[in-house]
């Protein structure tokens, strides 16, 4: 199984700052990682998909980057919609893996 | 706008078989484009794949559960399911069905639709 690993575990962050999430597949996945926000409650949602492709009505302040091993998604000027729990997931094989989670929390 | 709905028994005795199905609505489950699958988080914790299976019948399960999962697709009903056998209260968690978007054969492109999810708890 591919592993993925993401940091941090959580983060602390104001409305309009700018954040970074850093996930790691235990071995290439050339592109196929995707990222998806999840609140309590409510079903996962997919924002990006292929490492830096954004699904149709995400909002631009999200973006993901990154190939091989190593991926980021970054939320600039961050809204308070944005506060949730977000996983990377790789889609190169199966079972399909997720990250951990980073838990986006108001400072 | 395509819709999916899980639904089951939300409590199962221990060493019984969990099932859940998931209607897709406003859509058709036969389509070579997608597969449809499961996946679970158990309480506290992150989210887990169980497998999937595309409408040809095609599956792929986690090997993690240990070969107690079937996957099964009623193309008539537009369902699929999920049958989890052996359970322990492990097996507790908020289920979700999805759809994933098939690739070009190197890889797949995400789960991008996805049901509220429904609890399942299993207790004696």
């Amino acid at each position: 199984d591919i592993q993925m690993t993401q940091s941090p575990s959580s983060l602390s962050a104001s409305v309009g700052d700018s954040v970074t999430i850093t996930c790691r597949a235990s071995q290439s996945i050339t592109y196929f990682l995707n990222w998806y926000q999840h609140k309590p409650g409510k079903a996962p949602k997919l924002l990006i998909y292929a490492a830096s492709s954004l699904l149709s009505g995400v909002p631009s302040r999200f973006s993901g980057d990154g190939s091989g091993t190593d991926f980021t998604l970054t939320i600039t000027s961050l809204q308070p919609e944005d506060f949730a729990t977000y996983y990377c997931q790789q889609s190169y094989s199966t079972p399909r893996t997720f990250g951990q989670g980073t838990k986006v929390e108001v400072k | 706008q395509l819709h999916l709905q899980e639904s089951g028994p939300g409590l199962v005795k221990p060493s019984e078989t969990l099932s859940l199905t998931c209607t897709v609505s406003g859509g058709s489950i036969s389509t070579s484009s997608y597969y449809w699958g499961w996946i679970r988080q158990p309480p506290g914790k992150g989210l887990e794949w169980i497998g999937r299976i595309h409408y040809s019948g095609s599956t792929d399960d986690n090997p993690s559960l240990k070969s107690r999962v079937t996957i099964s697709i009623d193309t008539s009903k537009n369902q699929f399911s999920l049958k989890l056998t052996s359970v322990t209260a492990a097996d507790t968690a908020v289920y979700f069905c999805a759809r994933e978007v098939r690739g070009d054969g190197y890889g797949d492109y995400g789960m991008d639709v996805w049901g509220q999810g429904t609890t399942v708890a299993v207790s004696s």
